[in-house]
């Protein structure tokens, strides 16, 4: 079936450089794309998101980046810190999914002071 | 923000109980809410989609008689996990939306441990 995947399970950074997670995706109809934050024993955050008419969006030293062509999420950290230290989950909802967030593997992300 | 809120945050139960776990939205109208599962170093995977008044959805390969899903109100949905066993065990989280194109929030989770 259609499925939401990650390329690296652990990504260790030192503090105050900057971060990019990657996701692949599968499903060609997605059109809403959602990062998640989530910390131990939490449910997940949401950080930002970006719909599939746009390739970029911004927010508070959160990039999202979205390459339809190649079926690719980003997310960039910048300037990271250890409160980042959490698993972050890519995410996909499409309208035949009746709208339900389908979730990826996760990246564990560690920081190091 | 939008909040919603999952009790118990963490729940220990003997074998071949039943047990339940509330998810209220508390701040919004949640016409959908989900149910997630989530074991240990993985990922969330949806177990079913609930519409206020309306029977859930179950995904593929979740066992409907097992867990049984109420969501009588805007505000509430409970998943019950009936006669659990030490596979059960797992965090279990919901979240709501209040409507179709809106986002999805999330609780906190529970976490069950059967023993």
């Amino acid at each position: 079936g259609e499925s939401v995947g990650l390329h690296l399970p652990t990504l260790s950074v030192q503090e105050g450089d900057n971060s990019i997670i990657n996701c692949a995706y599968s499903n060609s109809a997605s059109d809403y794309f959602i990062w998640y934050k989530q910390e131990s024993g939490k449910g997940p955050q949401f950080i930002i998101d970006i719909r599939s008419n746009m390739d970029k969006r911004q927010g508070q030293r959160v990039t999202v980046l979205l390459n339809k062509t190649v079926k690719h999420l980003s997310l960039q950290i910048a300037a990271t810190q250890p409160g980042d230290s959490a698993v972050y989950f890519c995410a996909e909802r499409w309208e035949g999914g009746y709208q339900k967030v389908t979730f990826g593997t996760g990246t564990k992300l560690q920081v190091i002071p | 923000g939008a909040v919603v809120s999952q009790h118990p945050s963490w729940v220990i139960c003997k074998s071949g109980t039943s047990v339940k776990i509330e998810c209220r939205s508390l701040d919004f109208q949640a016409t959908t809410m989900f149910w997630y599962r989530q074991f240990p170093k993985q990922s969330l995977m949806l177990m079913a989609t609930s519409n206020e008044g309306s029977k859930a959805t179950y995904e593929q390969g979740v066992e409907k008689d097992k867990f049984l899903i109420n969501h009588a109100s805007l505000t509430l949905s409970t998943l019950t996990v009936t006669s659990a066993h030490p596979e059960d065990s797992s965090f279990y989280i919901c979240s709501a939306r209040e409507g179709q194109s809106q986002p999805q929030h999330f609780g906190d989770g529970t976490r069950l441990s059967i023993l």
